[in-house]
């Protein structure tokens, strides 16, 4: 089946820096890829849709230049937290589809900013 | 705008019984996709069951199936003899239609914890 890894598991940063999160689609060419947000015992927040080779496209209320995103090949998305503060600790998930025919799911991203 | 809700914050089930979890949506679509997620404490998100709304038969998976109700927009999950593996919160989504960029809308989710 379709499998999307995303890495790191978990990662700890200080307030001002920078992380970068990676999503790979391993056995399918993802034409698209959404990355979410979700807060404990709540649902998943859809951040931004990226499509290979275009500018993401982001939802109401998430900032552009916080949270950037780059979907440079069709099997690989990247997101990048500029400037952390310990507010957007959080835990982020990426899914990938190939024409909107099934989603697949990496595993997540524990963000701590300390 | 497409909502979805699930009013159920928590359930508990005791093991090898069957459960419903409820959830109910709102659209002005005639063709869409309805979905069950699982995420277990491991917070990995698991397709459990998909349905089209095109399709009048109830999906069914192994102990998963649902009951769409297409005029009263309910799509409700039920577990028939529910295993201590089941325990997780789920999510029922929904997609207007399949193509690229496509979003998920999710409901706000429902923890099960089955009792051994």
């Amino acid at each position: 089946g379709a499998v999307v890894s995303q890495h790191p598991s978990w990662v700890i940063c200080k307030s001002g820096t920078s992380v970068k999160i990676e999503c790979r689609s391993l056995d399918f060419q993802a034409t698209t890829m959404f990355w979410y947000r979700q807060f404990p015992k709540q649902s998943l927040m859809l951040m931004a849709t990226s499509n290979e080779g275009s500018k993401a496209t982001y939802e109401q209320g998430v900032e552009k230049d916080k949270f950037l995103i780059n979907h440079a090949s069709l099997t690989l998305s990247t997101l990048t937290v500029t400037s952390a503060h310990p507010e957007d600790s959080s835990f982020y998930i990426c899914s990938a589809t190939s024409r909107g025919y099934g989603y697949t799911f990496g595993s997540g991203t524990r963000l701590t900013v300390v | 705008a497409q909502t979805v809700t699930q009013s159920q914050p928590e359930m508990s089930v005791q093991e090898a019984e069957t459960v419903t979890l409820s959830c109910t949506y709102d659209t002005s679509e005639s063709n869409y996709y309805l979905f069950w997620y699982k995420q277990p404490p491991s917070r990995q998100m698991i397709l459990v069951i998909r349905q089209e709304a095109y399709k009048q038969q109830n999906a069914t998976e192994n102990r998963f199936s649902v009951n769409f109700q297409k005029a009263a927009k309910s799509f409700s999950l039920k577990i028939s003899d529910s295993q201590l593996g089941d325990t997780a919160m789920y999510f029922c989504a929904f997609m207007k239609h399949a193509g690229a960029n496509s979003k998920l809308t999710f409901g706000k989710g429902i923890t099960l914890s089955v009792r051994p």
